[in-house]
């Protein structure tokens, strides 16, 4: 098994755009986590998914961010309009069933200037 | 609410040192607790893992013992090596879905 898949590895954009996380989960999970790590506030969940439904976005930041997943083999973590203090590294991670383990992907490193 | 809090880092050892970083939690019910390590620039991995009270979970020489009693879960290594150099985060999952992280514990052996 490949593990969680992330891309991109590292995203530099400017202030204003668009970015946009992609996530492949482990095949036959049925879990998603987005999860958003900083120095100053360590590890946040954002979002996360059962059987490709959203339960609860409560920690999402505010309106710029989305999160969809359209099939159980991929989901995406919008930004729009992106900002410098978005810069973090942002993980997703996936389980299967309620009380598993998470396998998490390598991250993808934000910067926006 | 649940909630994690870890021994504040940064821990510094010799090798071959006696490893200890302390977790205790806060959760209603009958949480799994969960060690997870991070590698320079990777994401987590699950290291080791208990689901009831009394459980030990072990991987790589590590150890930690789910103490109900004393809401704890400390995580162990009798000899460390330079290779175990990360940051660690004590976790647990509840009858909410997802996991809640501690703040991470930094630990660097020197050789």
């Amino acid at each position: 098994d490949a593990g969680v898949i992330q891309s991109p590895r590292h995203e530099v954009t400017e202030m204003g755009q668009e970015v946009t996380l992609r996530c492949k989960p482990i095949s036959g999970h049925d879990y998603l986590f987005w999860y958003r790590q900083t120095m100053m506030r360590g590890l946040e969940l954002l979002i996360y998914f059962n059987n490709n439904v959203p339960i609860d976005d409560s920690g999402m930041p505010e309106d710029r961010f989305s999160a969809k997943m359209p099939n159980a083999s991929f989901s995406t973590l919008k930004i729009q309009p992106s900002e410098p203090r978005d810069s973090a590294v942002y993980f997703c991670a996936s389980s299967f069933a309620v009380l598993g383990g998470y396998t998490f992907g390598s991250g993808t490193r934000l910067t926006v200037v | 609410g649940n909630s994690v809090t870890q021994m504040e880092g940064p821990v510094t050892l010799s090798e071959e040192a006696f490893l200890t970083i302390n977790c205790t939690y806060t959760a209603t019910g009958y949480p799994s607790l969960f060690w997870y390590v991070q590698y320079p620039g990777e994401g987590l991995q699950l290291l080791l893992k208990a689901t009831k009270a009394d459980d030990k979970g072990s991987n790589k020489g590590f150890e930690a013992t789910y103490r109900k009693e004393t809401t704890s879960f400390h995580l162990e290594k009798g000899s460390v090596q330079v290779s175990d150099s990360a940051v660690y985060f004590c976790a647990l999952r509840g009858s909410a879905r997802q996991l809640t992280f501690g703040s991470g514990t930094q630990l660097t052996v020197l050789p």
